[in-house]
């Protein structure tokens, strides 16, 4: 079966890091996904890794360990505008995209 | 510009009365996707279409139907919505070659009254 786990939700502090654990059981894996929602919006591609190790964007990173089944969204230089839902989603071999439970994260002054 | 388009944003409907949301798209993706969405949960796939294969999730009620008659449209039939069904329906596309993401529409709130 499919499991995808997150923290339900995270505050942290504005000019802080902050960083969200996704974990994963999956039928495949062809990749991993990191979202950002703002509520009653569409979900807006952070990133994406696909080998083990860290993909840095900017104020945004990403780390991914196949073998633990272990990805995590690192935020730094947290601002206001970074309070969202943070959805990890795993593609599995079949092309399917599935979503985790999703981490609310509130960022505070 | 828009590149995945959902219409309408906002869509009310009568309980049990059929309704129709539809996803268009502008990026020659092969895969699309319909995800509902309730509040404050995480996006739940209904099912995907790889070019004009139809996969299904087996925990999707029969009530949900889609249909693409080519590669740039696709639609979400609900036969007969139930209160249940309230909830942001979410269209996504990707292309399969490379590293790519897939890109989501705007989404469509459906309200069933």
């Amino acid at each position: 079966g499919q499991n995808i786990d997150q923290p339900t939700e995270m505050t942290a502090t504005e000019g802080a890091i902050v960083q969200i654990n996704c974990t994963y059981q999956t039928s495949g894996f062809n990749g991993l996904f990191w979202y950002q929602q703002h509520a009653g919006e569409a979900p807006t591609f952070l990133s994406y890794n696909v080998l083990d190790g860290l993909e840095e964007k900017g104020r945004f990173s990403s780390f991914l360990s196949r073998s633990k089944g272990y990805s995590y969204l690192l935020l730094k230089e947290l601002q206001m505008k970074d309070s969202a839902s943070y959805l990890c989603a795993v593609r599995e071999n079949t092309d399917k995209l599935i979503f985790g439970t999703g981490t609310r994260l509130q960022v505070f002054p | 510009d828009a590149m995945v388009i959902q219409n309408p944003r906002y869509q009310v409907t009568q309980f049990g009365k059929p309704v129709t949301l539809s996803c268009s798209q502008t990026l020659n993706h092969n895969v699309m996707y319909w995800y509902q969405q309730k509040s404050s949960q995480a996006p739940k796939l209904l099912f995907h279409y790889y070019d004009k294969d139809f996969n299904n999730e087996a925990d999707t009620p029969d009530n949900f139907q889609s249909r693409r008659p080519n590669t740039s449209f696709c639609f979400l039939d609900i036969r007969s919505p139930g209160l249940g069904d309230a909830a942001m329906y979410l269209c996504a596309t990707r292309r399969t070659t490379g590293r790519t993401e897939a890109f989501f529409g705007q989404g469509t709130r459906l309200t069933v009254v």
